[in-house]
């Protein structure tokens, strides 16, 4: 199985901040990254598909990059709403597999 | 409009079987590029993938629980079911059923149900 590997496993950042969450993944997997969003007691979200193709409807302050093993979800200017928990996920190959989440808190 | 809602007892005792069902609308599981996936999570954890069934019928599962997973689907009625035999307290977690593209390029996860929280205790 490919493991997926995020760092930091928690943040705290303030309103405005510039935050980038790391995943890893334990072999080349070209492109095949997605980042999900989840508030607490809520459905996750997919954020960003393909390691950079931002879903639809998602604000521009969200990016990501990437190729190969290792790839960044950045957030240009954090938002209230944008305090959750993220996760990456390699859809690679099966059993795909999710990162262990980064939790982003209010600093 | 794609949705997605999961159904299944609150409670199941160890050893039982837990019987998930996903109905959806708003799409068809006999279109190519369309699946359904089946994914988990423990109350307080991560998000745990545990098995996929595709347009073609095709079905994939994780490694760890594969032996006791089964995933079918009733096109007519537009639902998959997920069976998960030997249930254990460590099974206790929120089961989500999610719309599944794969694209060639890419899959992934674009619509999900808003889960369903089963308990495992005697």
């Amino acid at each position: 199985d490919i493991q997926v590997t995020q760092s930091p496993s928690s943040l705290s950042a303030s309103v405005g901040d510039r935050v980038s969450i790391s995943c890893r993944a334990s072999q080349n997997i070209r492109s095949y990254l997605n980042w999900y969003q989840q508030k607490p007691g809520k459905t996750p979200r997919l954020l960003i598909f393909g390691a950079s193709t931002l879903q639809s409807g998602v604000p521009s302050r969200f990016s990501g990059s990437g190729s190969g093993s290792d790839f960044i979800l950045i957030i240009s200017s954090l938002q209230p709403e944008d305090f959750a928990t993220y996760y990456c996920q390699q859809s690679y190959s099966t059993p795909w597999t999710f990162g262990q989440g980064t939790k982003v808190e209010i600093k | 409009q794609v949705t997605l809602r999961e159904s299944a007892p609150a409670l199941v005792k160890p050893t039982q079987t837990l019987t998930l069902t996903c109905t959806f609308s708003g799409f068809s599981l006999t279109t190519r590029t369309m699946c359904v996936s089946w994914i988990r999570q423990p109350p307080g954890k991560a998000l745990e993938w545990l098995g996929v069934i595709d347009w073609a019928g095709d079905k994939y599962y994780s490694t760890s629980l594969k032996t006791r997973l089964t995933i079918s689907t009733d096109t007519s009625k537009n639902q998959v079911v997920l069976t998960m035999t030997d249930m254990d307290p460590v099974d206790t977690a929120t089961y989500y059923c999610a719309r599944t593209l794969m694209v060639g390029t890419t899959n992934y996860f674009d619509y999900w149900g808003q889960g369903t929280l089963v308990t495992v205790s005697s």
